[in-house]
């Protein structure tokens, strides 16, 4: 158990809706990232939160954003979806910035988009 | 712009042998490399690190060599156990606390 929460494990929506993902870190880790895999390729950076400020930003869509609330918990809002958005979705925790280096994973959202 | 790659999407190994796997990278600010496995509906699994003024880090069974000259690193597993069947993800980051970016992943199959 990584100690990294991400809810839910599954989502089955359509096309043109919203839908929220949720993450809690592990106690005590201040960086929040999120990252998506989509067709068993590789993670592909989304966002990255610290203490609730956006630190970095990847490859995320517009329809896309996310936050990290004061107690840190973090929110990935994925709007407008279309068949595309269908991947794995997941977030990862660290300490910090230096000694931030290791990020530890929640299991994922599956965002399946009919 | 795939600035990680493991070119090598599968690998079959005899228990008891040993798992070569390979990773390359194309950007040289990249200082801090990680290896993660990933079992099915897990996330990424931490496995070892090393940091670009290493060229070998060892944890167990697990070792990590890193050629910054070549821009090409490798994970060995010795000896191979069939619980270390997963798809190995390589890592790169430039810096603690920042993102890491990916390559495709190997999967492994370790056979009894």
């Amino acid at each position: 158990d990584s100690g990294v929460t991400q809810t839910p494990k599954h989502l089955i929506t359509a096309t043109g809706q919203r839908v929220t993902l949720r993450c809690s870190p592990r106690s005590g880790d201040l960086s929040v990232y999120w990252y998506q895999q989509s067709l068993d390729q590789g993670l592909q950076f989304l966002i990255q939160y610290y203490n609730g400020e956006e630190r970095a930003k990847g490859n995320i869509l517009e329809r896309f954003s996310a936050q990290q609330f004061p107690d840190l918990h973090s929110e990935l809002n994925l709007s407008s979806l279309e068949l595309g958005d269908s991947a794995l979705y997941f977030c990862a925790s660290s300490a910090g910035r230096a000694e931030g280096l290791i990020q530890y994973f929640g299991a994922g959202t599956r965002l399946s988009v009919l | 712009d795939q600035q990680v790659k493991q070119n090598s999407p599968s690998l079959s190994v005899q228990e008891g042998r040993i798992s070569i796997l390979n990773c390359d990278y194309t950007n040289s600010m990249f200082d801090y490399f990680l290896w993660y496995k990933k079992y099915p509906a897990e996330g990424p699994t931490f496995l070892i690190s090393i940091s670009s003024i290493k060229d070998k880090n060892e944890d167990g069974r697990f070792t990590v060599f890193l050629n910054k000259s070549a821009k090409h690193l490798s994970l060995h597993i010795v000896p191979s156990q069939p619980g270390d069947s997963a798809v190995y993800f390589c890592a790169a980051s430039r810096a603690a606390g920042n993102k890491l970016t990916f390559g495709g992943g190997t999967r492994v199959l370790v056979k009894p």
